[in-house]
């Protein structure tokens, strides 16, 4: 079975940081590009990062750039998101997903399966 | 590339056909992918490439549209498919953009 199981997130203060871990299995990981996702409360979704197979290609939302660094370690089967300079409109929960498709990465980024989510909250 | 969807909130009796809409700012081909929400779960795959039904997903859930124009039909509501449900593109990302959602509920 496929599974993706976030971790790592809590309360934290505005200005502060956070690092997200994701953990795969039952899929060969090193086939697929990861992606963030989250869900503000009561909002909609919200695309945050990107990154390759082999983590060749990364990319962000301009909301993040600058401040949130997404990386994997294939060796372990997990996928980061180091997370600084963190705002209260940073609050919210955050998805893991795999790319549905490992065939191409840029053609095929649709989002299946999702972890559970993890919340942050940045809050004073 | 903004992606709209209509109506806010759709109203449908148990049994009835539901149909969602969504629209793309410009052409996005058919890399178009729609995902159900219920409450406190993470969002589920539905369909992508604008009509292909995911692993598992009941026959009573269809895709249509290429270009800017898309739909997603449920045939016959069950109980289960009171939810949320979201469109999205990947034809010309970053970003990814989503769709602001559509809630189902019942009538």
């Amino acid at each position: 079975e496929v599974q993706l199981v976030e971790s790592g997130g809590g309360l934290v203060k505005p200005g502060g940081s956070l690092r997200l871990s994701c953990a795969s299995s039952g899929f060969t990981f090193t086939s697929y590009s990861m992606n963030w996702v989250r869900q503000a409360p009561g909002k909609g979704l919200e695309w945050v990062s990107s990154i390759s197979s082999s983590s060749s290609y990364i990319y962000y939302a301009d909301s993040v750039k600058g401040r949130f660094t997404i990386s994997r370690d294939n060796a372990r089967n997990s996928v980061y998101l180091q997370m600084n300079s963190l705002r209260a409109e940073d609050t919210a929960v955050y998805y893991c997903a795999r790319q549905g498709d490992s065939s191409a990465y840029y053609s095929n980024n649709w989002f299946d399966p999702w972890g559970q989510g993890t919340l942050v909250t940045v809050s004073s | 590339i903004v992606m709209t969807q209509s109506p806010a909130t759709l109203s449908v009796s148990p049994g009835e056909r539901a149909t969602l809409s969504c629209r793309a700012s410009q052409s996005v081909s058919s890399n178009l992918a729609w995902y159900q929400q219920k409450p406190g779960q993470a969002p589920r795959l539905l369909i992508y490439g604008a009509s292909t039904r995911a692993t598992g997903i009941p026959a009573r859930f269809s895709g249509s549209g290429s270009g800017t124009e898309f739909t997603l039909t449920i045939s016959s509501l069950q109980s289960e498919d009171f939810a949320v449900y979201y469109c999205q593109q990947y034809y010309n990302w970053p970003p990814v953009t989503f769709g602001q959602g559509t809630k189902v509920e019942i009538k």
